[in-house]
């Protein structure tokens, strides 16, 4: 079983809509990341969150996480084709030797 | 710059045969890792580093060994593959050391590996 869990799978929608990711987990992080990937390559590091509560901003792309650091989510605002890839996070755990544990992604297709 | 470089980018090996995955970093990080990926899985860490000569297991270390002789090599080796390995290999790099919250992991292009 993943330590953490993203939802949806899969989310196809249409440009210019809003979409949240969810990604949960019964354990606490230290800090969590949101990676993006392209077909064929390896995911590139959105945003860091280190604080419980915390949000960030990025752009069109708002990010939180949660109070007890167990689970975070991803917000797009009026999503365009540009955003379309596969959306990961990735949760630190300093208990585990600094290991990264990635949730079971999220694949976007924004729909022109 | 290269950032994290992988070698090869494909290959395709028979169940039984033997082979190693490079991993090159130019960034001068401390820790390095590698994952692999399959379809509704993510990213799940086979082993990682966290300095020249140290190796640890992650959460799939079963079937696979790792080396990390010099800063900025680290090696996946498979010693008989099964058809089970059939993956996306990824090797990751950090800056690590002491406790750094915001550190970013810097991914390499990915070896996609089939065994027959």
């Amino acid at each position: 079983t993943q330590l953490l869990e993203q939802s949806p799978q899969f989310l196809s929608i249409q440009e210019g809509e809003n979409l949240t990711v969810y990604c949960n987990s019964s354990s606490v992080f230290s800090s969590l990341q949101w990676y993006r990937q392209e077909p064929g390559e390896g995911p590139v590091l959105l945003v860091t969150v280190v604080t419980g509560g915390e949000v960030k901003k990025l752009k069109r792309l708002t990010f939180q996480f949660g109070d007890a650091r167990k689970d975070s989510s991803l917000h797009i605002t009026a999503a365009q084709p540009g955003d379309t890839g596969l959306y990961l996070c990735a949760g630190e755990r300093w208990d585990t030797g600094n290991q990264f544990y990635f949730g079971t992604g999220t694949s976007l297709t924004v729909i022109p | 710059n290269a950032g994290v470089t992988q070698t090869p980018k494909f290959r395709v090996l028979k169940t039984g045969q033997s082979m190693t995955l490079l991993c090159a970093q130019d960034m001068n990080h401390e820790y390095m890792y590698w994952y692999r990926q399959d379809p509704g899985m993510g990213l799940r860490l086979i082993h990682y580093s966290v300095g020249e000569g140290t190796t640890a297991k992650g959460e799939v270390p079963d079937g696979y060994n790792v080396s990390r002789l010099k800063k900025q090599n680290f090696l996946l080796g498979l010693e008989s593959a099964a058809p089970s390995q059939t993956s996306v290999y990824f090797c990751a790099s950090r800056r690590g050391g002491a406790r750094r919250l915001v550190d970013e992991q810097f991914f390499g292009p990915g070896t996609r590996l089939t065994v027959l």
